[in-house]
């Protein structure tokens, strides 16, 4: 079966530090995958969408990067975090589109 | 604009009782329709989901969802709440790449 890991669970960054979080997917191929954003009480903002290694789309123009260096893993980075980048950040995989997405548990990431 | 409406933010069911969440969607084709469930700290877990075919769809935990394209709706049912049901609501809809949520419906159950 398939499964997808999001690291860390929590994480406290200060103003203007870098930031990488990790998802990886196991039990699949050439998957579609996204990072989410989710505010406190607000719905799910798509930020970055990949359909293969290298490729990477950007919904939302920001602070924000993200890379697949491999097919099931997915990056999402920062040089310089801004106190808006907090948040629940979501990972998410399907097998190709419009089809169901399957979430990771998140990362809560507190910029202070 | 491609989007999936959530008319109510909050909802308060007493145990036992049915309970019916509202979507509402706009697309210029019938999109593909999905309902997902997120409890506090947690991430969405897909309830059930609408691709054609059968106006009512069956999901998991007792839940199912009628497709109403007169309506434009996509509301989510379940006949019986249990405590564990309280959690937050998504409906999301796609036509491609892209999933669009709703802003959500938080539900709780009161004894």
């Amino acid at each position: 079966s398939q499964t997808i890991h999001q690291w860390p669970a929590t994480l406290v960054q200060p103003v203007g530090s870098p930031l990488s979080l990790e998802c990886t997917v196991e039990g699949t191929s050439n998957p579609n995958l996204y990072w989410y954003r989710q505010a406190a009480g607000r719905g799910l903002q798509l930020l970055f969408y990949s359909v293969g290694i290298g490729q990477i789309s950007s919904e939302v123009p920001q602070n924000l990067s993200a890379s697949r260096p491999q097919d099931r893993q997915f990056i999402l980075s920062s040089k310089k975090l801004l106190l808006s980048d907090s948040g629940f950040y979501l990972c998410a995989w399907s097998v190709g589109d419009n089809q169901p997405q399957h979430f990771g548990d998140g990362t809560r990431l507190s910029i202070l | 604009a491609q989007s999936v409406t959530q008319p109510d933010i909050h909802i308060t069911v007493s145990e036992g009782a049915s309970l019916e969440l509202r979507c509402n969607y706009s697309y210029g084709a019938t999109p593909y329709l999905f309902w997902y469930v997120q409890s506090p700290g947690q991430g969405l877990q897909l309830l059930l989901k609408y691709f054609s075919g059968d106006t009512l769809v069956q999901g998991i935990k007792g839940f199912e969802a009628e497709f109403k394209r007169s309506q434009s709706s996509f509301n989510l049912r379940k006949p019986s709440v249990h405590w564990s049901d309280a959690a937050e609501y998504f409906c999301a809809g796609s036509n491609d790449y892209k999933l669009s949520f709703g802003a959500g419906t938080t539900v709780t159950v009161r004894a």
